[in-house]
């Protein structure tokens, strides 16, 4: 079965600080892609970053950047220099390989808040 | 590029109505569309899976002729929402996948309240 897991219901950074927010998964595909949403209070889910499985380098996004441990199964997201609009849930997916749609997986969740 | 809309944002209806909810790729063809579930302060459950022309796919424990799926064409899909009763009451978010790739794209959402 194929699990995501984010441990950290609530995370509190400072403003211009980095904060990561921890993702590890579990599934026997050998090609999968993980990705990171966020959720801010309106309920759109923004598309933030991916990284393939086969990826060699790990994936960056303007201030974000995926730390991706294929080894440890983990997929962390790193924000950069925070801001007041990072203040949101965010959650970390994974999708099976194209057999099966792409369909994702989804973790719980981390509600990130930002302080000034 | 990669928008999908989703309409309406927001529905109130008695129970026992039916209600629709469109989900539009506006500048992409959508392969695959899916449909999620979203109770507060909780992560998306997927409800079912659609490719155009075809049969949606149902994940397990979710009622086919509850909630009914047409995948029209390869930038629309609806999901109907069949003899509503409060514990429907939910925020419904559509995603579409193009054929480039694995990242789903999301609509707005879509909170349903059934009284």
């Amino acid at each position: 079965a194929q699990k995501i897991t984010q441990t950290q219901p609530g995370m509190f950074v400072q403003e211009k600080e980095a904060v990561t927010l921890d993702c590890t998964y579990d599934t026997s595909d050998p090609s999968y892609g993980l990705f990171w949403y966020k959720q801010p209070s309106s309920g759109e889910m923004i598309f933030l970053i991916y990284q393939g499985s086969y990826d060699q380098q790990n994936a960056t996004e303007g201030r974000y950047s995926l730390n991706f441990q294929k080894a440890r199964k983990s997929a962390n997201l790193v924000i950069s220099a925070s801001q007041l609009g990072d203040s949101a849930m965010y959650f970390c997916a994974m999708s099976r390989s194209r057999y099966n749609f792409n369909k994702f997986y989804f973790g719980s969740g981390t509600k990130l808040n930002v302080k000034p | 590029g990669a928008v999908v809309s989703q309409h309406p944002s927001r529905v109130i209806c008695k129970s026992g109505t039916s209600v629709k909810i469109e989900c539009r790729s506006l500048d992409f063809q959508a392969t695959t569309m899916f449909w999620y579930r979203q109770f507060p302060k909780q992560s998306l459950m997927l409800m079912a899976t659609s490719n155009e022309g075809s049969k949606a796919t149902y994940e397990q424990g979710v009622e086919k002729d509850k909630f009914l799926i047409n995948h029209a064409s390869l930038t629309l899909s609806t999901l109907t929402v069949t003899s509503a009763h409060p514990e429907d009451s939910s925020f419904y978010i559509c995603s579409a996948r193009g054929d480039w790739g694995e990242t789903q794209y999301f609509g707005p959402g879509t909170r349903l309240l059934v009284l």
